[in-house]
């Protein structure tokens, strides 16, 4: 299994652009994630899933978009994005005994 | 919001010492969660503590879920460099069928040759 992999692993955008970050998971979990790590700060909850086709706002979701159409897959859109979102960004999957399997991560940043 | 508190934020010590960190809430999690994250990379789950009370090994780490689910330790005993990183505890949530892992800022520790 390839677990749970992300991408882009780095990204530059400017103010306003938009962009997807794509994560995908080959363990048949149904619960997936979205956090943000700002440095000194934890990883804040985005959005999450809790199967396909259901998805709800986590703690921080302001400029965000989800959605689930598939087991797999779980992309995070940014539309119109700020400096505020400069941040690493993971994925992550939770199996039924909830073990969090967490993506690489993606780094971005906006300027 | 659930918060966790962890504590020291930093932490820097000499191989061989033990240490311990905290992880406080006001809030009950149905289950408590501790990870190691190394520098680019995304967390890796240590152990998960589900029972109040509960008490958990691994290899020279101990950890411990508080009796009313509020709180959790990490104890490491003679610590080694490759013990250097993040470690981070979550607790879970589970309102209905909707499981979410809140975090806390996270504890580094460098443990020093």
């Amino acid at each position: 299994n390839a677990g749970v992999t992300q991408t882009p692993k780095f990204r530059i955008l400017k103010i306003g652009q938009s962009m997807t970050l794509q994560c995908a998971q080959d363990m048949n979990h149904n619960y997936m994630y979205w956090y943000r790590q700002d440095p000194g700060m934890g990883l804040k909850l985005i959005y999450y899933s809790v199967g396909a086709g259901i998805t709800d706002k986590g703690e921080v979701p302001n400029g965000y978009n989800v959605s689930r159409s598939t087991t797999e897959d779980f992309p995070l859109r940014l539309e119109l994005a700020a400096p505020s979102q400069t941040s690493v960004y993971f994925c992550a999957s939770l199996a039924g005994a909830r073990v969090g399997y967490f993506g690489p991560g993606t780094r971005l940043t906006v300027t | 919001t659930q918060l966790l508190e962890q504590s020291p934020q930093f932490l820097s010590i000499q191989e061989g010492e033990n240490l311990t960190v905290y992880c406080n809430s006001s809030s009950v999690f149905s289950s408590l969660q501790w990870y190691r994250q190394e520098p680019g990379e995304g967390p890796v789950l240590l152990v998960t503590v589900v029972t109040g009370g509960e008490v958990k090994k691994l290899k020279r780490l101990t950890f411990q879920f508080g009796d009313a689910r509020k709180d959790s330790s990490l104890h490491i005993t003679a610590a080694q460099p490759g013990d250097t990183g993040l470690y981070l505890c979550a607790g879970g949530d589970s309102g209905g069928s909707n499981y979410k892992l809140t975090f806390g800022k996270g504890t580094l520790l460098t443990v020093n040759p």
